[in-house]
Formats: structure tokens, C-alpha cells, sequence
């Protein structure tokens, strides 16, 4: 068990560009989950994959966001034409099933 | 939607004090999970609680949760400088596992 995998750990980047993050699971995990989180606050579910398919996307998630699990194991988060308030720390963690969630280390992204 | 409300904010005690945070949901939950996160790091799954008036203990931490299965507390007996960071509690909106997260409780211990 190596844990969830972030990558990148920083990410600094200008108004305007494309971002794109990977998270990969524990394994055994058939679930995964993306959360942002700003400074101060919990972490706010972003959507969740169960293998492949993607089960729910938060109603906050504009679309400029977009999520990928092609083959049930790594996931992708990209987000299309940054803008200031994307500024957060991109949480992932995955799960058996509704067991509890191992979280990855992050990553930061830092707009300019 | 589900809110989740954790007070206090923020808490600066002196070792070896105790220490609590309280969680109240705006719902009925299934279970609640505590997580801790210290500072830089992530969080990190403490314990799950799914019995209406359950209580739970891990060495000096009681975890409780309420008989309406609406709130929840944690209790640390003794605090150390190990015990520093944010304490969340969070609640799964659905089956689905979703976790809708409080907004932590900062704790800082002065040696």
C-alpha cells in the first residue's frame, strides 16, 4: 500500500491557461474522489468516480472543469481557462467502496 | 443543502490542558468520520462513528456521537504539541460516500 498519489505537489500557472492534475489510488480502491480545499476551510467535494464512471458532480463544479477515469484506475482533473478563484489546494482520495477515504498529499495551484 | 458546523474555530491551549470540538449537522447522518490534518499535510481518516450515542476512545481521544445521530464531539484529555492541527468532522451526504466536511477546529498548543 503506497498511498495516494498527487502529482504535481505545485502547480503555479496564469490567468487564462490549462491545468491539468493526476491522482493515482490506493490500488485495491475502487472509488475516487476530488475535493478542493481553501485556506481555513474543509475540504469540498468536487465529483466521485466508482471505476470508470463518474457518479456525481458537485453542482458548484462549473464547466470548466472536467474529470476523467478511463480506466478505473488513475484519474485527471483538468481545468480550462483558469481564473483567480481557482487558487486551492486539489484534494484526491479514494476508498473501498464507503469505507473511509485516504487522501493524497494535494495539489497546490497557484494563479498569477 | 447538508451543512455541517463545527465550533470553535479555533482553540490555543496550554499542554496538558483538554481540549473539544463540537460538530452538528444540519441532517440525520448515516455515520460521522474525524479526520485530522496537520499543518502542510492532509487529512487523515481518525475514526467512524455509526451508532446513535456510540463513544468511542483512542488513547486520549473520546469521540461521541449524538443520540439524534446529528452531532458529534471530540474530546482530547491532556493535550500534547503532538496533538497540534485542524480536526474535521464530516458527514456522507449519500451512499455514494460524498463527505461533506465541517470547517475544522485549529488546534495550537503552546509547550
Amino acid at each position: 500500500d503506497t498511498g495516494v498519489s498527487q502529482d504535481p505537489r505545485h502547480k503555479i500557472t496564469k490567468r487564462g491557461q490549462n491545468v491539468t492534475f493526476r491522482c493515482d489510488p490506493i490500488s485495491e480502491h475502487n472509488r475516487l474522489y476530488w475535493y478542493r480545499q481553501t485556506l481555513g476551510q474543509g475540504p469540498e467535494f468536487l465529483t466521485y468516480f466508482q471505476n470508470e464512471a463518474q457518479l456525481e458532480k458537485s453542482r458548484l463544479l462549473s464547466d470548466r472543469f472536467s474529470a476523467e477515469r478511463p480506466k478505473g484506475s488513475f484519474s485527471t482533473l483538468e481545468i480550462q481557462r483558469t481564473e483567480q478563484g481557482d487558487s486551492a489546494m486539489y484534494l484526491c482520495a479514494s476508498s473501498w467502496l464507503n469505507q473511509p477515504q485516504h487522501f493524497g498529499d494535494g495539489t497546490r495551484l497557484s494563479i498569477l | 443543502g447538508q451543512q455541517v458546523m463545527q465550533i470553535p474555530q479555533y482553540q490555543h491551549v496550554q499542554e496538558g490542558e483538554d481540549f473539544t470540538t463540537y460538530c452538528n449537522s444540519s441532517t440525520t447522518l448515516s455515520n460521522i468520520q474525524w479526520y485530522k490534518q496537520r499543518p502542510g499535510g492532509h487529512p487523515v481518516f481518525l475514526i467512524q462513528l455509526v451508532k446513535s450515542g456510540e463513544v468511542k476512545k483512542q488513547k486520549r481521544l473520546t469521540f461521541q456521537f449524538g443520540e439524534a445521530k446529528k452531532n458529534s464531539s471530540l474530546h482530547i484529555t491532556a493535550t500534547q504539541t503532538t496533538d497540534v492541527g485542524t480536526y474535521f468532522c464530516a458527514g456522507p451526504q449519500n451512499q455514494g460516500g460524498k463527505l461533506i466536511f465541517g470547517q475544522g477546529t485549529e488546534l495550537s498548543v503552546k509547550p
